[in-house]
């Protein structure tokens, strides 16, 4: 079935740092690929996405580009800050018959150090 | 516009209680996805309702059932508590068409003793 693989961490980095977190899925067909962001405490929110191959997904200085080829979407960071702290999560978008779901990776949690 | 909100924020039950959630939805969107996140397991569809309708759901037991009124919140129920139920339930709402991005709330911490 469909599923989604991430790096599970957890990633320490010191601030201004370079952030790569690698996620890979499995699907039938070509879905939708999301990043999120649970800050702690709350629900999660949406970082950024990318509907068909080669769409290159941005949002505050996150990046991710979907890769077909590879079957990826891995997420990039120039350089992260403290209020980066998180955990990120990748997830895939199915849909069939008005229904939707989203299938997430088991989450990386990133803590960045001033 | 008011986000998705979920009550209670923590619940506090023993095995074999019941305990119903409840999620309303961001005004105007009609699909309502609940999920459940553990350490161990960590994020899993439960079920999606839209205009009072399930029209999926996870693969989770009996126990767990949900409803959704005419005005679009939702609960969710589980009945006969085990200890693996205790987790963060997460609502989302999306406005119901194709592709509509979903929007979570900030989700019910259940523990169950």
């Amino acid at each position: 079935g469909d599923s989604v693989t991430q790096m599970e961490g957890p990633v320490t980095l010191s601030e201004e740092a370079f952030l790569t977190i690698n996620c890979t899925y499995t699907a039938t067909g070509y879905p939708s690929l999301f990043w999120y962001v649970q800050y702690p405490g709350e629900g999660l929110q949406l970082l950024l996405k990318a509907t068909k191959a080669d769409d290159k997904g941005s949002n505050k200085g996150f990046e991710a580009t979907y890769r077909k080829e590879t079957t990826s979407f891995h997420l990039e960071k120039g350089s992260v800050q403290v209020s980066d702290s998180a955990v990120y999560f990748c997830a895939l978008r199915i849909s069939q018959g008005g229904s939707e779901k989203l299938v997430f990776g088991k989450g990386t949690k990133l803590t960045v150090n001033p | 516009k008011a986000g998705v909100t979920q009550t209670p924020r923590y619940l506090i039950k023993t095995r074999g209680q019941q305990v119903t959630l409840s999620c309303s939805p961001i005004s105007g969107h009609r699909s309502v996805s609940w999920y459940q996140q553990t350490p161990g397991q960590g994020l899993q569809f439960l079920f999606e309702y839209f205009s009072e309708t399930q029209r999926n759901k996870g693969n989770f037991p009996g126990r767990f059932s949900g409803r959704q009124f005419s005005n679009s919140r939702s609960e969710m129920n589980v009945s006969t508590l085990e200890l693996g139920d205790s987790a963060l339930y997460l609502c989302a709402s999306r406005a119901g068409s194709t592709n509509n991005e979903q929007f979570f709330g900030p989700g019910t911490r259940l523990t169950v003793l």
